[in-house]
């Protein structure tokens, strides 16, 4: 079956700097990945995407681009700010799922805590 | 605001009891999925509405059931509950073409 594998936290970092949590899938098919952010006390928004391999989703200054070869889907940013502090979620969605569907796999959820 | 709202957003309630937890999608969306958050199982998927008709099911107990209705809102059905069916249960709708999924704020259950 599919599954996401990203890297424990917490994960601690000082503001402005780099970010770099990881996350690997096993999937058959070619599945769309995914990152999602969730901030204490709200539901999971979508930060960023990819749809094919190579394809690199970028918002707000995170990136992530989709490896087909090494089955990987790691975000990164440049310079993390206080307000990055959230749970991020690594997720792939089910390419045998069929049409109007999008049923997502998760990650466990690596929490970020940036400090002034 | 994701636009998907659900009521209640906290409960708590007793071993054996029932509970309903009720999600209205965006406006426009057909799909609605249910996923439940607990600390050592992490997101898990229990199933998917398409439009009124049961579309997908994953790790949803015998215990719980889902209905969408005409109007598109769901609900989520929980009984029999145990003190492991504490978690946070989301809701979220997925946009047709795109397939991003937007979700509600969660409805947090506490069994006691």
């Amino acid at each position: 079956g599919n599954s996401v594998t990203q890297m424990e936290g917490p994960v601690t970092l000082s503001e402005e700097a780099f970010l770099t949590i990881n996350c690997t899938y096993t999937a058959t098919g070619y599945p769309s990945l995914f990152w999602y952010v969730q901030y204490p006390g709200e539901g999971l928004q979508l930060l960023l995407k990819a749809t094919k391999a190579d394809d690199k989703g970028s918002n707000k200054g995170f990136e992530a681009t989709y490896r087909k070869e090494t089955t990987s889907f790691h975000l990164e940013k440049g310079s993390v700010q206080v307000s990055d502090s959230a749970v991020y979620f690594c997720a792939l969605s089910d390419p045998e799922s069929g049409a109007g569907s999008y049923q997502l796999t998760f990650g466990k959820g690596t929490k970020l805590s940036v400090i002034p | 605001d994701s636009g998907v709202t659900q009521t209640p957003k906290h409960l708590i309630t007793a071993t054996g009891q029932r509970v309903t937890l009720r999600c209205s999608p965006r406006s426009g969306d057909l799909s609605v999925y249910w996923y439940q958050q607990s600390l050592d199982q992490g997101l898990q998927f229990l199933i998917q509405y398409y439009n009124g008709e049961e579309r997908a099911k994953g790790n949803i107990l015998e215990r719980f059931s889902a209905q969408q209705f005409p109007d598109l809102h769901s609900e989520l059905n929980l009984s029999s509950l145990e003190l492991g069916d504490s978690a946070l249960y989301f809701c979220a709708s997925s946009e047709p073409y795109t397939g991003e999924l937007f979700f509600g704020e969660g409805s947090r259950l506490t069994v006691l």
